[in-house]
């Protein structure tokens, strides 16, 4: 069964700190990777995905992040965080053969000092 | 984008009543919707997932005959809480996805108490 682990359950960071939150996954197969995003008080939004091609993927808001598949990771990365970043973020598994269903990770919130 | 929308945004009812929550796909037709249950401050709960037409998949440890979801149209699925109980209480999340398209686009959820 797929499984998605998020390393760090709560982080702090001054503005202009660089981000790197980590994610793994438990899935042999062929995969597509995803960060979403919970602003406080809102819906999830997607941030980026990763479905095939160059592992490193570009998302809104000037996030990353970079899969490594002979590590089963999937993470996320900023170089300057603002405050307006604070939310929760979770990283999700969907098996790409087929695949009918996304497993999410259990979300690391994410403050950043003004 | 695609916007997906919940009705109602809260409710509350009284223990032993039912309860039915809505998800539309409001500009796009969506094959499969997934239903989700999120816990304060605690991750995502995969509940269900439907597909158009056909019966919906449950995850293990959640009861079918509690939370029935009905798939009926390209752009609605329902969840119908029965019986409620205090300890369903709890912040109920659906998502809808584009075929074949593996993205979930996530709906505002509704926010269900149970006295």
């Amino acid at each position: 069964a797929q499984s998605v682990s998020q390393h760090n359950h709560h982080v702090i960071l001054s503005e202009a700190a660089s981000l790197e939150l980590g994610c793994n996954y438990s899935y042999g197969g062929t995969v597509n990777l995803f960060w979403y995003v919970q602003y406080p008080g809102q819906h999830l939004q997607l941030l980026l995905k990763y479905f095939s091609g160059d592992p490193l993927v570009k998302g809104i808001k000037g996030f990353e992040a970079e899969f490594i598949k002979s590590k089963f990771s999937f993470n996320l990365r900023k170089p300057s965080v603002q405050w307006s970043d604070t939310a929760e973020y979770f990283c999700a598994v969907n098996a790409g053969t087929g695949g009918f269903k996304t497993i999410f990770g259990a979300g690391t919130r994410l403050f950043v000092k003004a | 984008g695609a916007v997906v929308s919940q009705h109602p945004s809260w409710v509350i009812c009284k223990s032993g009543t039912s309860v039915k929550i809505e998800c539309r796909s409001l500009d796009f037709q969506a094959t499969t919707m997934f239903w989700y249950r999120q816990f304060p401050k605690q991750s995502l709960m995969l509940m269900a997932t439907s597909n158009e037409g056909s019966k919906a998949t449950y995850e293990q440890g959640v009861e079918k005959d509690k939370f029935l979801i009905n798939h009926a149209s390209l752009t609605l699925s329902t969840l119908t809480v029965t019986s409620a109980h205090p300890e369903d209480s709890s912040f109920y999340i659906c998502s809808a996805r584009l075929h074949p398209d593996y993205e979930q686009y996530f709906g505002p959820g509704t926010r269900l108490t149970v006295t």
